[in-house]
């Protein structure tokens, strides 16, 4: 059963980047055929996906975050981060980590949520 | 840029009742690309359907999927207590994915 675990600050100052780390465990990160995902969901409203990377480190963003999101990946720790950059109130949210299956083209497990909030 | 809308955005019902979910599309999405999830309060989503109509690991029968290029529907043929909640609709595309807004069905 794969299992994902957001870990990271839940407070964050504007204009400070916020780090989140997803750990994988009851699979190898490095299986071919999945997209390592992070989404996101402000307090009351929808999800909102941020980006993927896949174990080779090919990354996709959605365009209205593209300027300040990075996602790494590190095989050898089973882990993927996100680093949002510049952050303002509009990016308090609970933060998913995911898994894209390729094959199935579903968001197949998830992590139970990490709440971020930005806030001085 | 892919636009998904999903109406109405509240459905209130009572547990028996059959609940239908729309799903549309700005532009024609490959029945393969979209997947449903549900979000339970204070829960992360969870895959129900994908392939527009392939039921995930341990989805009841009551859920089911159908529809094609810009109108998907997401059908529960009869509501049991643990099904209100929040549903969203998600396609990929272009390497991207894309949620809807969501559909809340809450119990009449």
């Amino acid at each position: 059963q794969v299992q994902l675990q957001e870990s990271g600050p839940g407070l964050v100052k504007p204009l400070q980047t916020l780090s989140l780390t997803c750990s994988v465990s009851g699979d190898s990160i490095n299986s071919g055929g999945y997209y390592w995902s992070w989404i996101r969901q402000p307090p009351g409203k929808g999800l909102e996906w941020i980006g993927y990377i896949d174990s080779l480190g090919s990354a996709y963003y959605t365009p209205s975050l593209r300027s300040r999101v990075i996602i790494s990946i590190d095989t050898s720790k089973d882990h993927f981060s996100l680093n949002l950059t510049s952050v303002t109130a509009a990016d308090t949210a609970v933060y998913y980590c995911a898994r894209y299956d390729f094959w199935n083209l579903r968001l197949d497990y998830w992590g139970q949520g990490s709440l971020v909030t930005v806030s001085s | 840029e892919m636009v998904l809308t999903q109406s109405p955005g509240t459905l209130s019902l009572s547990p028996g009742e059959r609940a239908s979910l729309s799903c549309r599309a700005s532009q024609s999405v490959a029945s393969k690309f979209l997947a449903w999830y549900q979000q339970r309060p204070g829960q992360a989503p969870r895959l129900l359907l994908y392939g527009a109509s392939n039921r995930a690991t341990g989805i009841p029968e009551r859920f089911s999927g159908s529809g094609s290029g810009t109108d998907f529907t997401l059908t529960i043929s009869r509501l049991a207590p643990e099904d209100f909640a929040v549903y969203y609709c998600q396609q990929y595309g272009s390497s991207l994915l894309t949620f809807g807004g969501g559909t809340k069905v809450e119990m009449k």
